[in-house]
C-alpha cells in the first residue's frame, strides 16, 4: 500500500490559519470517512487530533478542524499558537481493511 | 483513562525475531482495536497491523509474511513478533488502541544490529 501524500512542511505566524492536505485514492481517503490526524512533538508519541474526517476528541481545541473533498482530506488550524509547532500525520482506513499513514508535515510557527 | 506501555528488548540481532509486548491498563483488551505502528529514526509513521476484540488480525502487506500480532486477555496484553529482522527494521515501535488509534504507548526504540 502506498503512503498518503502530505506536503513536507508548512509554516504560519501566530494567529494565522494554515491547512495541511492529505491526498490518497478512492481505495482509502476517497472511499471512507475514516480519516484521522495526529500531532507529534519531538520525542513524544503521536496524539489523536481529528477522527472520522471532522470529529475532535475531547480536550482538543476547537481551532483544529478537518474536512474532505474527493480523495483529499485537510487539517486546518486557525489562530496558530507556538505550541502547535509539531509534525502532523494523516491516516486512512483502506479497502484492504488496513490503515495507511501520510508521510507527515512539519509545521513551523514563525 | 486507557494507558499503554511497550516492553521488550531494545537490541535485536539481524535475522532474529523482534518481540514486543504492550500492557493495557485502565480498560479492557476485549474492547477496541489494538495496533502496532513503527517510526524509523527521523522518518514517518508506518502501520504494522492490528488485532481486534475478537482476535482477528490484519497486517500491512509489506510485513505480511514476517509479522504476527496476538493477544493475551488474561494479562490484558497484546504482542508483536517480527521475524527475520534487518537494519531496516530499526525504529521506535508504538502500540496503540481504540477505534481511531486514540491511545498510544510512549514507544520503545528497537535497534537491529549485531
Amino acid at each position: 500500500q502506498s503512503a498518503l501524500t502530505q506536503p513536507a512542511s508548512v509554516s504560519g505566524s501566530p494567529g494565522q490559519s494554515i491547512t495541511i492536505s492529505c491526498t490518497g485514492t478512492s481505495s482509502d481517503v476517497g472511499g471512507y470517512n475514516f480519516v484521522s490526524w495526529y500531532q507529534q512533538h519531538p520525542g513524544k508519541a503521536p496524539k489523536l487530533m481529528i477522527f472520522d474526517v471532522t470529529n475532535r476528541p475531547s480536550g482538543v481545541p476547537h481551532r483544529f478542524s478537518g474536512s474532505k473533498s474527493g480523495n483529499t482530506a485537510s487539517l486546518t488550524i486557525s489562530g496558530l499558537q507556538a505550541e502547535d509547532e509539531a509534525d502532523y500525520f494523516c491516516s486512512s482506513y483502506t479497502n484492504s481493511r488496513t490503515w495507511v499513514f501520510g508521510g507527515g508535515t512539519k509545521l513551523t510557527v514563525l | 483513562q486507557v494507558q499503554l506501555q511497550e516492553s521488550g528488548p531494545g537490541l535485536v540481532k539481524p535475522s532474529e525475531t523482534l518481540s514486543l509486548t504492550c500492557t493495557v491498563s485502565g480498560g479492557s483488551i476485549t474492547s477496541y482495536y489494538w495496533s502496532w505502528i513503527r517510526q524509523p529514526p527521523g522518518k514517518g509513521l508506518e502501520w504494522v497491523g492490528y488485532i481486534d476484540y475478537s482476535g482477528s488480525t490484519n497486517y500491512n502487506p509489506s510485513f505480511k509474511t514476517r509479522v504476527t500480532i496476538s493477544v493475551d486477555t488474561s494479562k490484558n496484553q497484546f504482542s508483536l513478533k517480527l521475524s527475520s529482522v534487518t537494519a531496516a527494521d530499526t525504529a521506535v515501535y508504538y502500540c496503540a488502541g481504540g477505534y481511531n488509534l486514540d491511545y498510544w504507548g510512549q514507544g520503545t526504540l528497537v535497534t537491529v544490529s549485531s
